[in-house]
């Protein structure tokens, strides 16, 4: 079943822009990760974040977890056009702790 | 460092035709192994598991399936394709729950 629910599912935005993308899940988590696919290749692994942390940083990536609300959000700050990719979340919400993607948000970076 | 491989990158084959896909993982050891299939414009979908030589666990019952022949070596196999089984193949590895898990570069299958 489906964990992790981005939104929006496309989003596009001019370059230096900031970009936003948000993931809900239903059940408890112990991390969550966020991963970077660019067209027909493999998933580039971005930033995991615990349970216990609410904001972590890696260059101009920002990501949030906010347990109360199942919810986190990636942020990419002053965009760029080879930042256009699917980006996912992913929790260990499986039965047995495996991971659980959800459909991703699509996002365009024009020049 | 780790390094995780993944082979052929494309493959094209009929239905009802055999497959073998393989993945290998360096820089590692006793790593817990995945095989996700992600059809088009869709999020991943968890094939098999396996967190040790020998031990697989299926999440999808279908007809693939895989084999760990090795610790660092995961082959996802089917032995009559359909048409359905068209996707794009990811082997993943992480080292335990609590840890980053991390993909390979994916085979782009086509079942014609």
């Amino acid at each position: 079943s489906q964990q992790g629910e981005e939104d929006p599912q496309a989003l596009s935005i001019q370059e230096g822009e900031n970009a936003t993308m948000n993931c809900s899940y239903k059940t408890s988590i112990n991390n969550l990760q966020w991963y970077r696919q660019n067209s027909g290749r493999g998933l580039v692994h971005l930033i995991l974040i615990r349970s216990n942390e609410r904001e972590k940083h890696s260059g101009r990536l920002r990501v949030t977890l906010d347990t109360s609300k199942k919810s986190s959000s990636l942020l990419i700050t002053a965009s760029r056009a080879a930042d256009t990719a699917s980006y996912f979340c992913a929790t260990d919400g499986g039965s047995q702790g495996n991971l659980i993607f959800g459909k991703g948000t699509k996002l365009s970076v024009k020049p | 460092s780790q390094t995780i491989h993944q082979w052929p990158a494309t493959l094209v084959q009929p239905v009802g035709s055999p497959l073998s896909l393989e993945c290998t993982v360096e820089g590692t050891s006793n790593p817990n192994l995945y095989w996700y299939r992600q059809a088009a414009g869709r999020g991943l979908q968890l094939l098999f598991y396996s967190v040790g030589i020998g031990q697989i666990s299926s999440e999808v019952p279908q007809n693939l399936s895989a084999s760990r022949p090795q610790d660092r070596q995961f082959i996802l196999s089917s032995k009559k394709l359909l048409l359905s089984d068209s996707g794009f193949y990811l082997c993943a590895w992480r080292m335990g729950f609590a840890y980053e898990q991390y993909f390979g570069p994916g085979t782009r299958l086509t079942v014609t």
